[in-house]
């Protein structure tokens, strides 16, 4: 079983839609967890971050984190063609050394459609 | 502008070579990363680089070698003994006490021909 488990998709969403994408993880000791988008042939880029659990909100994004259930999602509201993506969900136990690594999902393709 | 810069963008190598990926940063971040993204895998860690001259092996480290001579540079080897080199190849860095703030390369793509 993958540390980090989330839905490959696509997820295709017509404009205007809210859009929800999951990941869950199996290892308690993650921290900090983070969403990053990434366009085709291009690196991820950070796009919300959170600590411990809670909600966090940025503009037409929210992020979530539900230790309890080792689950954590990213909602996007009105969603436009330019969210099309790929999604990725990653965590980290934090520190330095290994503990400061990054763990990744396989990332979920979102397609906003006009 | 700060950031992390990785070259080539594309990148052919032929069986039983080695070829050598740059990553530059001028964010002056202590941290430095080697991923590896597959498709339906995700990115999985190579190497990272806490500080200058220190380096550690990820859970993919066979076949690759970084080295770490200057804090902006950590250039990533693919040597011939990576027997499924073709991937895309992403370096990532980091303020050492941050636990959230990576700033990733837009990466190369290595192709074995």
């Amino acid at each position: 079983q993958k540390e980090v488990e989330q839905d490959p998709g696509p997820l295709s969403v017509p404009e205007g839609a809210i859009v929800s994408l999951n990941c869950t993880y199996s290892n308690s000791a993650f921290q900090y967890f983070m969403w990053y988008r990434q366009y085709s042939r291009k690196g991820p880029e950070l796009l919300m971050y959170t600590y411990s659990s809670g909600n966090k909100e940025d503009g037409r994004f929210t992020a979530q984190v539900d230790k309890s259930s080792k689950y954590i999602s990213l909602f996007i509201r009105d969603s436009q063609p330019s969210d099309s993506a790929t999604y990725l969900c990653a965590m980290s136990v934090g520190g330095t050394g290994t503990a400061s690594k990054l763990t990744f999902g396989t990332g979920t393709r979102l397609q906003v459609t006009l | 502008d700060g950031g992390i810069t990785q070259s080539p963008k594309y990148l052919f190598r032929k069986e039983g070579q080695n070829v050598t990926l740059s990553c530059e940063q001028n964010l002056n971040h202590d941290a430095m990363y080697w991923y590896r993204q597959d498709p339906g895998q995700g990115l999985r860690l190579i190497y990272y680089s806490q500080i200058v001259n220190d380096f550690q092996k990820g859970d993919i480290a066979e076949g690759y070698s970084v080295s770490r001579e200057k804090k902006e540079s950590f250039p990533l080897t693919v040597t011939s003994a990576q027997k499924n080199p073709t991937a895309f190849y992403l370096c990532a860095s980091k303020i050492g006490q941050v636990n959230y703030g990576y700033t990733f390369g837009s990466g190369t793509r290595l192709t074995v021909v």
